[in-house]
């Protein structure tokens, strides 16, 4: 089972500012078989970034994705009021897994 | 609309069965692979089971192996949960998950509501 580890597990930040989540797999991802979900208190997830590095269907473009093999990110060029939430890394190369979730707070 | 809807969820005691239900609508459910979710209350996701567009391919988690079976019927448009057994560990919410893609592994694109499934005496 590929364990995934998400850092750091809160991240305060200030609307405006940059927010970068790092996600490390325990081993290779396979062909980048990566995704990136937003949680929001009693919402189901939405997906955001798929294989790694590609936005879903009406994601904005200040969210990116970015590595392979077993280093992920997620970056978010400018926080929006509305990003405060929660991000789960997931592979979905080897069976299915998530990790433990990054928790994006008002500072 | 594409959208999936989950039921079946309730109080059952432990030891308990319980079926869950997921009615697709607005896309060709025989296309994609689906899935199960879970959350426990306050934490994190974790992937339960898949199933393959044509039901001959399934996967689960180890801690429900054996006491979990996922399938689904084509022609109602419709995904399925049967879980036995149950214990306090699998109190949750359950959502039913469609891939991003038709006839591919996939990230988890079209979420439901959720169904909560509460395991107590």
């Amino acid at each position: 089972e590929i364990v995934l580890t998400q850092s750091p597990g809160t991240l305060s930040l200030s609307p405006g500012e940059r927010a970068t989540l790092s996600c490390r797999a325990s081993q290779s991802v396979s062909s980048s078989y990566l995704a990136w979900y937003q949680q929001k208190p009693g919402q189901a997830p939405r997906l955001l970034i798929y294989g790694a590095s590609s936005r879903a269907t009406g994601i904005p473009d200040r969210f990116s994705g970015s590595g392979s093999g077993t280093d992920f990110t997620l970056t978010i060029s400018r926080l929006e009021p509305e990003d405060f939430a929660v991000y789960y890394c997931q592979q979905y190369g080897n069976s299915r897994t998530f990790g433990q979730g990054t928790k994006v707070e008002i500072k | 609309e594409v959208q999936v809807v989950e039921s079946g969820g309730g109080l059952v005691q432990p030891g308990g069965s319980l079926r869950l239900s997921c009615a697709a609508s607005g896309f060709t459910f025989s296309s994609y692979w689906m899935s199960w979710v879970r959350q426990a209350p306050g934490k994190g996701l974790e992937w339960v089971a898949n199933i393959k567009q044509d039901g001959s391919e399934k996967y689960y988690v180890d801690s429900v192996k054996g006491r979990v079976t996922i399938y689904r019927d084509n022609a109602k448009n419709s995904l399925y949960l049967q879980m036995n057994s149950l214990r306090a560990e699998d109190t949750a919410v359950y959502y039913c998950v469609r891939d991003i893609f038709p006839y591919t592994y996939g990230a988890f694109h079209i979420w439901g509501q959720g169904t909560m499934v509460t395991v107590s005496s």
